[in-house]
């Protein structure tokens, strides 16, 4: 059964260091979506993405970080200067389309850590 | 804003009984969809039912169904003959119909089976 990937699991970097989180959607999905939890707190909507475009994202979402699809397979998130604050597990999500009963499909996440 | 609420952190369950997870949300709209997702150790989040709002009838999926309280705004997963494998955090989600994208979270409830 197609899944979403995701890489690395676990990421450590310091405060201030860029980091690049990886995932590979659902072959067949056009829609991919970034959502975040910090440790004991809720899943939370980052950005999502069609199109080679950001359609819609939340007040998280700032200068800070970016969403690329730099090939047929891969979508990543950078955060360009990582704060301690950018401690969480990342989720990458896809689905075939944007309709709201199109199902998003979750990776395992990226447990991200900044020291 | 929409908002979810999950006022249950922590729910345990005789293995083979009956469980109910409890769910509340706010949101101003009538289209909307609302979901419940499963996230096992292994983190990987999983749809487990969903529940348009437009339907009167309650969801099922063989040993998961929802009370869906459209006025009371309550969204209930109940599962029945309770599993090993049932063991997870159960997180209750919305998603506008108005075209938005993003899935709106409560906070989770950890189900525990004790065998």
């Amino acid at each position: 059964e197609p899944e979403v990937t995701q890489t690395p699991s676990h990421q450590v970097t310091q405060m201030g260091q860029e980091v690049i989180l990886r995932c590979v959607p659902i072959s067949n999905h056009l829609y991919f979506y970034w959502y975040r939890q910090i440790l004991g707190q809720k899943v939370e909507f980052l950005v999502s993405f069609y199109n080679n475009e950001i359609s819609e994202k939340s007040e998280i979402f700032d200068d800070q970080f970016s969403v690329e699809r730099p090939d047929g397979s891969n979508f990543t998130l950078k955060i360009r200067s990582t704060k301690l604050e950018d401690s969480a597990m990342y989720f990458c999500a896809s689905s075939e389309g944007g309709l709201t009963y199109n199902e998003q499909f979750f990776g395992p996440g990226t447990r991200l850590t900044v020291l | 804003a929409q908002t979810v609420t999950q006022s249950q952190p922590e729910m345990s369950v005789q293995e083979a009984e009956t469980v109910t997870l409890s769910c509340t949300y706010d949101t101003s709209e009538s289209d909307y969809y609302l979901f419940w997702y499963k996230q096992p150790p292994s983190r990987q989040m999983i749809l487990v039912i969903r529940q348009e709002a437009y339907k009167q009838q309650n969801a099922t999926e063989n040993r998961f169904s929802v009370n869906f309280q459209k006025a009371a705004k309550s969204f209930s997963l109940k599962i029945s003959d309770s599993q090993l494998g049932d063991a997870a955090m159960y997180f209750c989600a919305y998603r506008s119909g108005s075209g938005a994208q993003k899935l709106v979270f409560g906070q989770g409830t950890r189900l525990t089976i004790n065998p």
